[in-house]
Protein backbone atom coordinates (compact mmCIF):
# COMPACT_ATOMS: atom_id res chain seq x y z
CA UNK A 1 0.00 0.00 0.00
CA UNK A 2 1.55 3.52 -0.98
CA UNK A 3 0.10 4.74 2.59
CA UNK A 4 -1.65 8.49 3.08
CA UNK A 5 -1.03 11.03 0.17
CA UNK A 6 -0.52 14.36 0.44
CA UNK A 7 0.06 16.99 -2.04
CA UNK A 8 1.18 19.34 -2.73
CA UNK A 9 4.11 18.77 -0.44
CA UNK A 10 5.49 22.52 -0.05
CA UNK A 11 2.91 25.11 -0.81
CA UNK A 12 4.06 29.58 -0.75
CA UNK A 13 1.01 31.69 -1.11
CA UNK A 14 0.44 35.33 -0.47
CA UNK A 15 -1.37 36.47 2.25
CA UNK A 16 -5.38 36.65 0.99
CA UNK A 17 -4.74 33.62 -1.56
CA UNK A 18 -6.79 30.63 -1.39
CA UNK A 19 -4.94 27.39 0.13
CA UNK A 20 -6.11 23.66 -1.10
CA UNK A 21 -4.32 20.68 0.45
CA UNK A 22 -5.22 17.51 -0.81
CA UNK A 23 -5.15 14.14 1.18
CA UNK A 24 -5.73 10.44 0.03
CA UNK A 25 -6.00 8.00 2.74
CA UNK A 26 -5.05 4.65 2.68
CA UNK A 27 -7.98 2.44 0.53
CA UNK A 28 -10.38 0.78 3.21
CA UNK A 29 -9.86 2.65 5.96
CA UNK A 30 -13.09 4.97 7.12
CA UNK A 31 -11.79 7.20 9.07
CA UNK A 32 -9.56 10.80 8.21
CA UNK A 33 -7.96 13.48 10.49
CA UNK A 34 -6.53 16.51 9.54
CA UNK A 35 -3.93 17.96 12.01
CA UNK A 36 -1.71 21.11 12.44
CA UNK A 37 1.84 20.82 14.24
CA UNK A 38 3.26 24.70 14.27
CA UNK A 39 5.78 24.88 17.26
CA UNK A 40 4.27 27.34 19.29
CA UNK A 41 0.63 25.04 19.97
CA UNK A 42 2.20 21.81 18.78
CA UNK A 43 0.22 18.98 16.91
CA UNK A 44 -3.51 19.86 16.62
CA UNK A 45 -6.30 18.20 15.49
CA UNK A 46 -8.61 20.33 13.16
CA UNK A 47 -10.87 18.13 11.96
CA UNK A 48 -12.24 13.85 11.16
CA UNK A 49 -14.27 12.52 9.33
CA UNK A 50 -16.41 8.91 9.61
CA UNK A 51 -17.02 7.20 6.45
CA UNK A 52 -16.65 10.64 4.70
CA UNK A 53 -18.76 12.30 7.21
CA UNK A 54 -17.19 15.16 9.23
CA UNK A 55 -17.75 13.97 13.10
CA UNK A 56 -15.87 16.98 14.84
CA UNK A 57 -14.81 20.14 13.70
CA UNK A 58 -13.74 22.14 17.05
CA UNK A 59 -10.59 22.21 16.38
CA UNK A 60 -11.46 24.15 13.28
CA UNK A 61 -9.71 27.61 13.69
CA UNK A 62 -12.08 29.71 12.42
CA UNK A 63 -14.30 30.28 9.00
CA UNK A 64 -11.49 30.94 7.03
CA UNK A 65 -10.97 26.67 7.44
CA UNK A 66 -12.98 24.35 5.85
CA UNK A 67 -12.71 20.33 5.04
CA UNK A 68 -15.13 18.15 2.59
CA UNK A 69 -14.54 14.50 1.79
CA UNK A 70 -16.78 13.91 -1.44
CA UNK A 71 -15.34 10.19 -1.55
CA UNK A 72 -13.51 7.40 0.32
CA UNK A 73 -10.36 8.36 -1.17
CA UNK A 74 -10.23 11.96 -0.85
CA UNK A 75 -9.88 14.86 1.21
CA UNK A 76 -9.19 18.78 0.78
CA UNK A 77 -8.49 21.15 3.51
CA UNK A 78 -9.01 24.83 2.10
CA UNK A 79 -7.85 28.00 3.62
CA UNK A 80 -9.39 30.91 2.03
CA UNK A 81 -8.20 33.58 2.66
CA UNK A 82 -4.79 32.80 4.39
CA UNK A 83 -2.76 34.45 6.45
CA UNK A 84 1.18 34.45 8.03
CA UNK A 85 -0.52 32.66 10.78
CA UNK A 86 -1.30 29.65 9.06
CA UNK A 87 1.97 28.57 7.83
CA UNK A 88 2.62 25.58 9.44
CA UNK A 89 2.68 21.35 8.74
CA UNK A 90 -0.73 20.12 7.78
CA UNK A 91 -0.82 16.82 8.08
CA UNK A 92 -3.59 14.01 7.04
CA UNK A 93 -4.16 10.55 8.69
CA UNK A 94 -6.36 7.95 8.24
CA UNK A 95 -7.49 4.87 10.20
CA UNK A 96 -9.36 1.45 10.12
CA UNK A 97 -12.18 1.73 12.96
CA UNK A 98 -10.73 4.73 14.53
CA UNK A 99 -7.65 2.55 15.39
CA UNK A 100 -4.04 3.39 14.99
CA UNK A 101 -3.64 6.66 12.99
CA UNK A 102 -0.79 6.42 9.86
CA UNK A 103 -0.10 9.78 8.55
CA UNK A 104 0.62 11.35 5.57
CA UNK A 105 4.25 13.17 4.80
CA UNK A 106 2.63 16.39 5.26
CA UNK A 107 2.16 19.46 3.67
CA UNK A 108 4.84 22.60 4.66
CA UNK A 109 2.70 25.53 3.98
CA UNK A 110 4.34 28.96 4.05
CA UNK A 111 1.67 32.68 4.06
CA UNK A 112 3.63 35.27 3.49
CA UNK B 1 -11.72 17.85 27.08
CA UNK B 2 -8.89 15.98 27.17
CA UNK B 3 -5.48 17.46 28.00
CA UNK B 4 -2.82 15.78 27.87
CA UNK B 5 0.29 17.06 29.28
CA UNK B 6 4.24 15.74 29.03
CA UNK B 7 7.81 15.59 30.39
CA UNK B 8 10.68 16.50 30.22
CA UNK B 9 10.26 18.83 27.00
CA UNK B 10 13.63 17.96 25.75
CA UNK B 11 15.75 15.09 27.21
CA UNK B 12 19.43 13.98 26.43
CA UNK B 13 21.11 11.22 27.11
CA UNK B 14 24.31 9.08 26.44
CA UNK B 15 23.99 6.09 24.47
CA UNK B 16 22.93 3.30 26.12
CA UNK B 17 21.42 4.06 28.47
CA UNK B 18 17.98 4.92 29.07
CA UNK B 19 15.33 7.55 28.51
CA UNK B 20 12.29 8.28 30.35
CA UNK B 21 9.38 9.89 29.11
CA UNK B 22 6.29 11.02 31.34
CA UNK B 23 2.36 11.86 30.19
CA UNK B 24 -0.37 12.79 31.98
CA UNK B 25 -4.22 13.15 30.82
CA UNK B 26 -6.89 14.24 32.29
CA UNK B 27 -10.19 12.22 31.36
CA UNK B 28 -10.38 9.24 33.17
CA UNK B 29 -12.40 8.23 30.50
CA UNK B 30 -9.39 8.08 28.10
CA UNK B 31 -8.76 4.62 27.14
CA UNK B 32 -6.03 4.31 24.28
CA UNK B 33 -2.52 5.77 24.43
CA UNK B 34 -0.41 5.26 21.77
CA UNK B 35 3.32 6.92 21.39
CA UNK B 36 4.52 8.35 18.14
CA UNK B 37 7.66 9.18 16.80
CA UNK B 38 9.09 11.94 14.82
CA UNK B 39 12.00 12.05 12.99
CA UNK B 40 13.07 15.83 11.70
CA UNK B 41 11.10 16.74 8.59
CA UNK B 42 9.30 13.45 8.67
CA UNK B 43 5.79 12.17 9.46
CA UNK B 44 4.80 11.14 13.07
CA UNK B 45 5.54 7.49 12.96
CA UNK B 46 3.40 5.01 16.07
CA UNK B 47 5.99 3.44 17.91
CA UNK B 48 3.63 1.31 20.47
CA UNK B 49 0.64 1.91 21.91
CA UNK B 50 -1.27 0.81 25.02
CA UNK B 51 -5.22 0.51 25.63
CA UNK B 52 -6.98 0.94 29.44
CA UNK B 53 -7.12 -2.95 30.11
CA UNK B 54 -3.41 -3.15 30.06
CA UNK B 55 -0.70 -2.50 32.35
CA UNK B 56 2.24 -2.90 30.58
CA UNK B 57 3.46 -3.48 26.95
CA UNK B 58 6.41 -4.17 25.91
CA UNK B 59 8.45 -4.27 22.03
CA UNK B 60 12.05 -4.68 21.88
CA UNK B 61 13.91 -1.64 23.22
CA UNK B 62 10.59 0.18 24.03
CA UNK B 63 8.03 -0.51 26.61
CA UNK B 64 4.48 1.95 27.86
CA UNK B 65 3.39 1.72 31.60
CA UNK B 66 0.21 2.82 32.35
CA UNK B 67 -1.62 3.83 35.83
CA UNK B 68 -4.30 4.29 35.64
CA UNK B 69 -5.57 5.38 38.75
CA UNK B 70 -2.52 8.40 38.75
CA UNK B 71 -3.77 8.95 35.06
CA UNK B 72 -0.40 8.93 33.57
CA UNK B 73 2.10 6.35 31.63
CA UNK B 74 5.03 6.38 30.40
CA UNK B 75 7.41 5.97 27.21
CA UNK B 76 10.81 3.49 28.54
CA UNK B 77 13.68 3.07 25.97
CA UNK B 78 16.45 0.97 27.13
CA UNK B 79 19.79 1.16 25.22
CA UNK B 80 19.45 3.63 23.12
CA UNK B 81 20.90 4.50 19.70
CA UNK B 82 22.04 7.01 18.24
CA UNK B 83 18.97 6.80 15.47
CA UNK B 84 16.36 6.91 18.71
CA UNK B 85 16.82 10.49 18.37
CA UNK B 86 13.93 12.07 17.50
CA UNK B 87 10.45 13.94 18.87
CA UNK B 88 8.20 11.92 20.91
CA UNK B 89 4.57 12.63 21.58
CA UNK B 90 2.27 10.56 23.62
CA UNK B 91 -1.56 10.82 22.73
CA UNK B 92 -5.19 9.51 24.53
CA UNK B 93 -8.23 9.26 23.44
CA UNK B 94 -11.65 8.52 24.51
CA UNK B 95 -13.53 5.64 23.28
CA UNK B 96 -13.47 2.02 21.77
CA UNK B 97 -11.06 2.65 19.34
CA UNK B 98 -8.02 5.21 18.65
CA UNK B 99 -10.13 8.13 17.39
CA UNK B 100 -9.90 11.74 17.91
CA UNK B 101 -6.53 12.09 19.59
CA UNK B 102 -5.03 14.67 21.98
CA UNK B 103 -1.36 14.78 21.64
CA UNK B 104 1.04 16.35 24.78
CA UNK B 105 3.50 18.51 23.69
CA UNK B 106 6.64 16.10 22.14
CA UNK B 107 9.62 15.53 23.93
CA UNK B 108 13.27 15.85 21.61
CA UNK B 109 14.83 12.82 22.33
CA UNK B 110 18.95 13.55 22.08
CA UNK B 111 21.44 10.07 21.90
CA UNK B 112 25.49 11.41 21.96
CA UNK B 113 27.15 8.86 20.84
Amino acid sequence: DAGVIQSPRHEVTEMGQEVTLRCKPISGHDYLFWYRQTMMRGLELLIYFNNNVPIDDSGMPEDRFSAKMPNASFSTLKIQPSEPRDSAVYFCASSLGGDTQYFGPGTRLTVL
Amino acid sequence: GENVEQHPSTLSVQEGDSAVIKCTYSDSASNYFPWYKQELGKRPQLIIDIRSNVGEKKDQRIAVTLNKTAKHFSLHITETQPEDSAVYFCAASIGAAGNKLTFGGGTRVLVKP
